[in-house]
């Protein structure tokens, strides 16, 4: 069974960086891409980063809105995949969601996100 | 970035119903259109891939239909445990881009 759990949010101040983890079971994590979605609070979704497996030399996307404060990275090893975000805003209070697959199949449940001081 | 225009917001309607949810893309994006389902609380789930491709272990009341820049999804008899916040996807080109999401509820 696929599972994929994040966890690392919580409430962090306007300036800030948080690092959020996505542990990933139940599927062949190295033959994946991986992503990062948020939904803010009653908006809709955003499509926030991609890592891509080896065969494509774990390349990387981002949101243009993120550019430069995100980062995402994967673990192979671990069947994991990150998002660093510095320089957190009040936009940024949102869920973010760990999904397989460059059109997701699966998505985690979610971690929430909250900026504000 | 393509723009996913998806109609309409909210939808009221009873069970046995037949339901359609409408995405229209801003530009052509071939068959690379997803159908996501998200009941509160829930992380979202999958039903349709690649515009008309039902997604394993998803009752075939649910399927979609269309091409280019034109999508509709289809529950042919509406159920209670349908009631949930609908969105597309669309999968052409990066960024991947959704839309706003349409709300399902019983009359």
């Amino acid at each position: 069974e696929v599972q994929i759990l994040e966890t690392g949010g919580g409430l962090v101040k306007p300036g800030g960086s948080l690092r959020l983890s996505c542990a990933t079971s139940g599927f062949n994590f190295n033959d994946y891409f991986m992503n990062w979605v948020r939904q803010a609070p009653g908006k809709g979704l955003e499509w926030v980063a991609q890592i891509r497996n080896k065969n494509y030399n774990y390349a990387t996307y981002y949101a243009e809105s993120l550019e430069g404060r995100v980062t995402i990275s994967r673990d192979d090893s671990k069947s994991s995949v990150y998002l660093q975000v510095s320089s957190l805003r009040a936009e940024d209070t949102a869920i973010y969601y760990c999904t397989r697959r460059g059109a997701p199949d699966y998505w985690g449940q979610g971690v929430m996100v909250t900026v504000s001081s | 970035d393509i723009q996913m225009t998806q109609s309409p917001s909210f939808l009221s309607a009873s069970v046995g119903d037949r339901v359609t949810i409408n995405c229209k893309a801003s530009q052509n994006i071939n068959r690379y259109l997803n159908w996501y389902q998200q009941k509160l609380g829930e992380a979202p789930k999958l039903l349709i891939y690649n515009a008309n491709s039902l997604q394993t272990g998803i009752p075939s009341r649910f399927s979609g239909s269309g091409s280019g820049t034109d999508f509709t999804l289809t529950i042919s008899s509406l159920q209670p445990e349908d009631v949930a916040t609908y969105f597309c996807l669309q999968h052409n080109s990066w960024p991947h881009t959704f839309g706003a999401g349409t709300k399902l509820e019983l009359k």
